[in-house]
């Protein structure tokens, strides 16, 4: 089944604390993204990718790095998470970058306390 | 207009009823605008991706407009379900392949 898979679902963790959010498609997806959702804000883009090794960062970059040494695998990596990255996070992937439809995973929930 | 913006912010219909959306958006550096639908608990799955000034896409009873030039598309739901009921968002993707989401338009259809 195409997909795109993100881990985990949900993660409660302290400030401070390193972590990674994996994100996997197996679509053969050359652009890859990752964002944000906050109430009253919207999504708001961290970080894309358009190919391996080619990142660019989004609206809202700071404290969180990326890296995609493989086609299928996009992580979200929170050196030093604090309270106010607390927020719903979702990778998405298109087959290429430029007018194709995104294709989203099903979201991570962090809290960090 | 600096950003992506959409309105209304919410709307409650009745089934049957017909009703649009409006996403509105800087014109210059325009690459493409995407709408997405996204239910409650779920991800957000694309409804149309549209690149050309004039376009308009259909899909069941749901279309979309699209005006680059003026910067606004229109997402129009003829005749409103119950499952229709979900919030609606568009994104602006610039000429460097970035993607600028509007807050969303948040439809409730009652029976």
């Amino acid at each position: 089944e195409a997909q795109v898979t993100q881990n985990p679902r949900y993660l409660i963790t302290v400030t401070g604390k390193k972590l990674t959010v994996t994100c996997s498609q197996n679509m053969n997806h050359e652009y890859m993204s990752w964002y944000r959702q906050d109430p009253g804000l919207g999504l708001r883009q961290i970080y894309y990718s358009m190919n391996v090794e080619v990142t660019d960062k989004g609206d809202v970059p700071e404290g969180y790095k990326v890296s995609r040494k493989e086609k299928r695998n996009f992580p979200l990596i929170l050196e030093s998470p604090s309270p106010n990255q607390t927020s719903l996070y979702f990778c998405a992937s298109s087959l290429v970058q430029g007018g194709e439809k995104l294709f989203f995973g099903s979201g991570t929930q962090l809290s960090v306390l | 207009i600096l950003n992506v913006e959409q309105s209304p912010q919410s709307l409650h219909v009745q089934e049957g009823d017909s009703t649009n959306f409006t996403c509105s958006f800087p014109s210059s550096n325009f690459y493409a605008l995407h709408w997405y639908r996204w239910e409650t608990a779920k991800s957000p799955e694309a409804l149309f991706v549209m690149t050309l000034n004039g376009d308009e896409k259909k899909k069941g009873r749901i279309s979309a407009t699209l005006n680059t030039k003026e910067g606004y598309s229109y997402l129009y739901i003829k005749g409103s379900k119950p499952e229709d009921s979900a919030t609606y968002l568009c994104s602006k993707e610039n000429s460097g392949y970035a993607l600028n989401f509007g807050k969303g338009t948040s439809l409730l259809v009652t029976p």
